[in-house]
Parts: structure tokens; C-alpha cells; sequence
């Protein structure tokens, strides 16, 4: 069975930095690759770009460029995402969904992660 | 980058009724992926290659277009596809996502 188990919710101060995480199982984890979506509350669904966990190669959406950046670690299926210099507008919930092809889609998603900025 | 606009914002349908939601393209795509996202849960693919059906999903929904214009069809509503479905391109990045249909029950 196919698992995307996230890391559990966030408290963070604006400034700060946040990485959270998303373990795979139940496939091979450098056969696809790892997307992420970020949901504003009671909004609608943004793509913030994707990792390649075999070679760790990323593609960003142009405004999360500065604001996330995305790694792989293959000894432990896990893939993350760091989200940088948080403010308000990063108040989101963020999903891990894993890439199954361009006439596909995102087959398997995460519970997803709360992150909250606030003071 | 490609610009999803979905139709209606919000629609209430009553048990039985034939829905259907509306994704528009601002430029040509190849495929329309759907998904359903029920409230506080994370969304699931529904409708991939821009007509098959995911697995587990009634075949009372179906999936139709080309090129600019894509929909989502319920040919008979029921209480359980309350829900927010999202047309999503992956034709080009970045990849994006409609703003969604909030589907509510009559």
C-alpha cells in the first residue's frame, strides 16, 4: 500500500524558517516524483514544484523560488520541503503528492502539514 | 502560465440531478486531470487523462473535452459527491490548478 505519512503541524514565528517532511512507502521512492501543493485556509490549491528523488533535480513554481526549497533523502524515503523568511501569507496547509505522469496525475497525497505564522 | 478557469464558483444540486462542471484553459492542453477534496481531508484523484475514471470513483461521474475546454459530469447527483473538485493542467509548467467548484447538496 501506497503511504505518504507528512510531519505533524507547525507553530512558527515570522522570520523564521520550517522544514517539514514526508516519508514514502509501499513503492519505490526514486521511481516517481514528489510534488508539493500548498492550500491557503478555506482557498484553493497552489503547485509549488517538484524534486526528483533520484538525482535530487527541483522545478519551482516562479514565486516559491525564494520561498521553498526541496530535497530527497533516499536512504530514508523521505522527501522535504523548507519553506523560508515565513510570514502570514505562509499560513497553509502543504502537501506531499507523488507524481504518477503527465495523463496521471498526483495519484497519492499526504494527510498534509498546518503550518502557522504567528507571534 | 496556463490559467484554469472553472464554472461555476458554487453550485447546489438536488439527489438525481444531472451536474456538470466546467474547467476552462487560457491556452491549449493535452489532458485535464480532476480532483475531489472533501472538507478538512487532502484531494484525490478522480478523473485522470481527461476521462478515466480513478479507482473506487462511481461511474456515475465522467469526464469529457479537448484542447481549451474540459468538464466533469455527475449524471446523477448524490449526498456523497458534496465536495470541491479542482481541474489541474500538467501540460506546462508551472503545473496549475482551477480555482474549484464547491459542490453542495439541494
Amino acid at each position: 500500500e501506497v503511504l505518504l505519512q507528512q510531519s505533524g503541524a507547525e507553530l512558527v514565528r515570522p522570520g523564521s524558517s520550517v522544514k517539514i517532511s514526508c516519508k514514502a512507502s509501499g513503492y519505490t521512492f526514486t521511481d516517481y516524483y514528489m510534488h508539493w501543493v500548498k492550500q491557503r485556509p478555506e482557498q484553493g490549491l497552489v503547485w509549488i514544484g517538484r524534486i526528483n528523488p533520484a538525482n535530487g533535480n527541483t522545478i519551482y513554481a516562479e514565486k516559491f523560488k525564494s520561498k521553498a526549497t526541496l530535497t530527497a533523502d533516499k536512504s530514508s524515503n523521505t522527501a522535504y520541503m523548507q519553506l523560508s523568511s515565513l510570514t502570514s501569507e505562509d499560513t497553509a496547509t502543504y502537501f506531499c503528492t507523488r507524481f504518477r505522469g503527465y495523463n496521471r496525475g498526483f495519484d497519492y497525497w499526504g494527510q498534509g502539514v498546518m503550518v502557522t505564522v504567528s507571534s | 502560465e496556463i490559467v484554469l478557469t472553472q464554472s461555476p464558483t458554487t453550485m447546489a444540486a438536488s439527489p438525481g440531478e444531472k451536474v456538470t462542471l466546467n474547467c476552462l484553459a487560457s491556452s491549449s492542453v493535452s489532458y485535464m486531470n480532476w480532483y475531489q477534496q472533501k472538507s478538512g481531508a487532502s484531494p484525490k484523484l478522480w478523473i485522470y487523462g481527461t476521462s478515466n475514471l480513478a479507482s473506487g470513483v462511481p461511474n456515475r461521474f465522467s469526464g469529457s473535452g479537448s484542447g481549451t475546454s474540459y468538464s466533469l459530469t455527475i449524471s446523477s447527483m448524490e449526498a456523497e459527491d458534496v465536495a470541491t473538485y479542482y481541474c489541474l493542467q500538467l501540460s506546462s509548467y508551472p503545473y496549475t490548478f482551477g480555482a474549484g467548484t464547491k459542490l453542495e447538496l439541494k
